[in-house]
């Protein structure tokens, strides 16, 4: 299994504004993905970071609004940009490594935004 | 099209046997993913189903019949760190993305 660690664990924002929230695995990774959660739901699939290209976003996603980046097999980071009180929610990495299928989460990061 | 279902609560007895089952529609697929996600942590996984039949981990044991498009959890003694939300999810390409069920939240009552 993997080992992921996110940047921040949480951070209260203004309307307006950009966070970019860091996810580092402790090993080479095949895919990364990025989710978010509001409290209470399922996990809602924002994009799949792809190593050395743009990524791929899921319907309803945009790369202006979520850019992301994943320089390297173990490092990635999505951008909310321009934030409003609707992206108010949990923000969830995960990877998956080797020949294997499960998916590996980090730790979340909270989003509150005013 | 790809659908996913599973109960949206179950309460259940410490000690007791308690089953989740989830159903699915998919054109591909490529394997059944359970997760536990207790309350303010990220999900951790529990069971990959790829063959039919019954996989056991302990505790729990995760069920799969592909041509009936359902699974089922099992956890057996249960315990009161088992109060969580369970999410199944179906691995439906290649390309390793899940579609996930809503989740069922899963109450163990004294």
């Amino acid at each position: 299994s993997a080992v992921i660690s996110q940047k921040p664990s949480r951070d209260i924002c203004q309307r307006g504004t950009s966070l970019t929230i860091q996810c580092q695995v402790d090993s080479q990774v095949t895919m990364m993905f990025w989710y978010r959660q509001q409290p209470g739901q399922s996990l809602t699939l924002i994009a799949t970071a792809n190593q050395g290209s743009e990524a791929t976003y899921e319907s309803g996603f945009v790369i202006d609004k979520f850019p992301i980046s994943r320089p390297n097999l173990t490092f990635s980071t999505l951008t909310v940009s321009n934030m409003s009180p609707e992206d108010s929610s949990i923000y969830l990495c995960s990877a998956v490594g080797g020949g294997g299928y499960e998916q590996y989460f980090g730790p979340g990061t909270r989003l509150t935004v005013t | 099209g790809q659908n996913i279902d599973q109960p949206t609560e179950m309460t259940a007895t410490e000690g007791a046997i308690v089953q989740i089952n989830c159903t699915y529609q998919t054109s591909g697929f490529n394997g059944l993913f359970w997760y536990q996600q207790h309350a303010g942590e990220a999900p951790t996984f529990l069971s990959y189903n790829v063959l039919d039949g019954l996989e056991e981990k302990g505790r729990f044991s995760s069920f799969l019949s592909r041509s009936k498009g359902y699974s089922y959890l099992l956890l057996k003694e249960l315990q009161m760190k088992d109060s969580a939300s369970y999410l199944c999810a179906h691995n439906a390409g290649n390309n390793r993305k899940l579609i996930w069920g809503l989740g069922t939240s899963l109450a163990v009552n004294p």
